[in-house]
């Protein structure tokens, strides 16, 4: 079935390092991919999307691209800062499912800490 | 708009009482989502509805466990009788072309 596997937390980087998070998926259609975060005490908020092969979403200095070769979708930005510390979702719709039209498949989520 | 609303934000409950906790989704989205958040588990669908209707339930952990949405405006997660393993914070997501809005979640303590 549908899925997305992530790297496990935690990650802790220093203010202004590279950051990258693993993100690779399972899926029978042609997915559509998202990032979300979730900082603390608040809901998820999608961070980026990409809806076919190629694409780059981007949001907040954060970068993904939809890689169809290699099922990946992995998060980068250049230059963390503290306010960056959050959990971070890697999820995929399949929309051409009938049975599951609309709904996401969450990786488990990775915690990222950015230290001053 | 004021985006998904939840209520209440936080409940402490003693065993066996019955918990219900409230959704707003946001104006014109078909499908809201109820999601369960812990530590051990992570981020767990539990139920969601496309246009009121309920499509997939297989997340309920258990039969105590219960969900409604009467008509657009409002859902309703009912836990009853509620143990402490239900303690967790319940999110309710609501969403339209697959992008999913999520509340601010009710952190539920079972005593």
């Amino acid at each position: 079935g549908d899925s997305v596997t992530q790297m496990e937390g935690p990650v802790t980087l220093s203010e202004e390092a590279f950051l990258t998070i693993n993100c690779t998926y399972t899926a029978t259609g042609y997915p559509s991919l998202f990032w979300y975060v979730q900082y603390p005490g608040e809901g998820l908020q999608l961070l980026l999307k990409a809806t076919k092969a190629d694409d780059k979403g981007s949001n907040k200095g954060f970068e993904a691209t939809y890689r169809k070769e290699t099922t990946s979708f992995h998060l980068e930005k250049g230059s963390v800062q503290v306010s960056d510390s959050a959990v971070y979702f890697c999820a995929l719709s399949d929309q051409n499912r009938g049975s599951t039209l609309g709904r996401l498949y969450f990786g488990r989520g990775t915690q990222l800490t950015v230290w001053p | 708009d004021a985006g998904v609303i939840q209520s209440p934000r936080h409940e402490v409950t003693e065993m066996g009482q019955e918990v219900t906790l409230r959704c707003k989704p946001i104006s014109g989205h078909d499908y809201l989502f109820w999601y369960r958040q812990t530590m051990m588990r992570g981020l767990e669908l539990l139920i969601y509805f496309n246009n009121n209707v309920p499509i997939d339930d297989s997340g309920m952990p258990e039969d105590r466990f219960s969900a409604k949405m009467p008509n657009a405006s409002f859902s309703t997660l009912k836990i009853q009788p509620s143990e402490p393993r239900d303690s967790a914070v319940y999110f309710c997501a609501s969403s339209i072309n697959y992008e999913q809005y999520f509340g601010p979640g009710t952190r539920l303590t079972v005593t």
